[in-house]
């Protein structure tokens, strides 16, 4: 059970520049989320799906474009990367239910992009 | 609309000296509330949270929270401080009736402790 994992570790891009961020659970998690986090501003909800084939927008979705064409994955993906898009990217999964256990979201490790 | 503050940055305590770590929120109904930690290059990890019942709720690694409803408050404490307890710590809120309603995350507190 590897919980939540996110490909790439680490990415360096050019401006304008494309490039897709995966993240893979194997909870079988209804729930997933992007977010970003910068320094001092904590973490920042891009796009998130409540399941299968259906996404969303969070807080700072501009430049972005995501998609669940498959429960466990949920892609991010940067259609002409900016500098201003230079941050650490987190992938979260929680599953549906409306008990307390299903409140809980569960992180990956993290992406790192630097866009120059 | 729901927001969290974190009012400290940097917290700073001595090993084995009790810590509180500090947090605020707002929503328009009943909230959800929850902390995170963060080590250094890993993603967050839950540490506890409130949804309903007692208001002293206890998580993972002897870290506690109340929730104080006339001050809208959720602080962190912990009654001995480790040095590995050293991390970033979030706290989160959202409105617990609305369940459309996403996470709303503070900007975080840097917390040190002193060997």
């Amino acid at each position: 059970n590897a919980g939540v994992t996110q490909t790439p570790k680490f990415r360096v891009l050019k401006t304008g520049q494309s490039m897709t961020l995966l993240c893979a659970q194997d909870m079988n998690h209804e729930y997933m989320y992007w977010y970003r986090q910068d320094p001092g501003m904590g973490l920042r909800l891009i796009h998130y799906s409540v399941g299968e084939g259906t996404t969303a927008k969070g807080e700072v979705p501009d430049g972005y474009n995501v998609s669940r064409l498959k429960k466990q994955n949920f892609l991010l993906g940067l259609e002409s990367a900016a500098p201003s898009q230079t941050s650490v990217y987190f992938c979260a999964s929680k599953n549906d239910r409306l008990a307390e256990r299903g409140e809980t979201q569960y992180f990956g490790p993290g992406t790192r992009l630097l866009v120059l | 609309a729901q927001s969290v503050a974190q009012p400290e940055d940097q917290v700073n305590v001595a090993e084995g000296n009790p810590l509180t770590v500090k947090c605020t929120y707002s929503v328009s109904g009943n909230p959800y509330l929850f902390w995170y930690v963060q080590y250094p290059n890993r993603g967050l990890q839950f540490l506890l949270k409130y949804i309903t019942g007692d208001n002293l709720v206890k998580g993972s690694y002897g870290f506690e929270a109340e929730f104080n409803k006339s001050q809208t408050s959720f602080h962190l404490k912990k009654p001995s401080a480790l040095v590995s307890d050293s991390a970033l710590y979030f706290c989160a809120v959202r409105e617990g009736f609305d369940s459309a309603r996403q996470l709303t995350f503070g900007s975080g507190t840097q917390l040190t402790v002193l060997p």
